[in-house]
Order: C-alpha cells, then structure tokens, then sequence
C-alpha cells in the first residue's frame, strides 16, 4: 500500500505571495493533519479534516488554511507569505480520527525569500 | 524576537549497545502515545504506540515503557545500528480534540 504522499517536495516563494501544499493520504484512511515543522518550534500542529470537514485548528493565523476533498486528498494553503512560514510542512493521515496512529509523507520544504 | 532554535536532547551510543530515550509527557489525562524517528530529510516515520492501560510494549528491537506515576514514557532500542541514528519524538493524544502534542525530540547518533 503507498504512503503518504506530498507535492511538490520542495518551494521557494517571496514575501506577500500565497502556496498551496497537495497531500493525499494513504488509501482507506479518511482523516488528514497537517504539521509545521521548524528548527526554531519543533512539530506543530495546524489543523485536522475528516470527511472534507475541519475538525481541529491549532493555533495559526487565519492565512493558513486548508481543505479536503471527497477522495480525502487535502490542500493546505498558506496566503500572504512570510519569511517565518519557511519550514517544513508535513501532512500526516490515520484511519479515522487524528488521535489514532498518524502516518506521515515526507513533508513539503518551504523557503520564503 | 529573535528565534532560537530548539535544543535537541541527544544521544550517543556505541553500535550494538541498547539505548533508551526518555520523554516526559504534560498531560495526566493522556490515553494513547506513540514513538516516532525522523530521518534527516523525511518526514516522522511511526515506531511504536502504548495505550495508557498499559505499562509495556515490545516491537521488533524497540520496547516502549510507560509510568504513568511520574508522566514518563521510554523507548528501549535493543542492539543499536547506525540505521537507527536519527531524531525521536514522542507524542501524547489528549483533550476533547483528541490531537497528537508532539515532544521537541531527541537525536540519536550510533557511534561505528
């Protein structure tokens, strides 16, 4: 069975510009999270969709945001970029509900110039 | 303010040695924790998970413990291989959100 999958792998933006993040889940699994990951934070949680609904929200602005889509493949996408969203973006996918075992894809690197 | 990076807690040990890497989790109330290693370059890969009616639990090389008395949780890494040289985090499941609050990792480096 694939895992978990994120395009594209790596991303250089500028400042005041906006991404989209792609992330389709391992197949079967209904529940989508996605995680901001720095040197400075560590894992961080953004935010959790479960058949095309949001479910939780951590705490970000509100120029990150997300969605899923009926095949449970997810977008997150982030507005108004800063030199601070510069990260890695990881996207993880369990069977049901977030809090069950989460399966990670490989991240999406982001560099915001 | 300026950022600073997390200092990662870190490990050496010899290969062929056990080693065991600690986590204190926050929350009393956690019912379910999983350990998971994290590659330079990838992204966090699941080890193994214990429920909080439990104290131990064996996979293959790894053992997880948990003392639920003192919030603490191990990972127990039998005959280490330089494979296994990476970062670990633990990460607990609590709240009515029932979300995963990852810990801020431990690197583990196997010395030849």
């Amino acid at each position: 069975k694939a895992g978990v999958t994120q395009t594209p792998r790596y991303l250089i933006k500028t400042r005041g510009q906006q991404v989209t993040l792609s992330c389709s889940p391992i197949s079967g699994h209904r529940s989508v999270s996605w995680y901001q990951q720095t040197p400075g934070q560590g894992l961080q949680f953004l935010f959790e969709y479960f058949s095309e609904t949001q479910r939780n929200k951590g705490n970000f602005p509100g120029r990150f945001s997300g969605r899923q889509f009926s095949n449970s493949r997810s977008e997150m996408n982030v507005s108004t970029l800063e030199l601070g969203d510069s990260a890695l973006y990881l996207c993880a996918s369990s069977l049901a509900v977030a809090g069950e075992t989460q399966y990670f894809g490989p991240g999406t690197r982001l560099l915001v110039l | 303010g300026e950022s600073v990076g997390l200092h990662l807690p870190t490990l050496s040990v010899q290969e062929g040695d056990n080693s065991i890497i600690n986590c204190a989790y926050s929350n009393s109330a956690s019912d379910y924790f999983i350990w998971y290693k994290q590659e330079s370059g990838k992204g966090p890969q699941f080890i193994i998970d214990i429920r909080s009616n439990m104290d131990k639990r064996q996979g293959q090389r790894v053992t997880v413990l948990l003392n639920k008395t003192v919030k603490h949780l191990s990972l127990q890494i039998a005959a280490t291989q330089p494979g296994d040289s990476a970062v670990y985090f633990c990460a607990e499941r609590t709240g009515s959100a029932r979300q995963l609050t990852f810990g801020s990792g431990t690197q583990l480096t196997v010395l030849p």
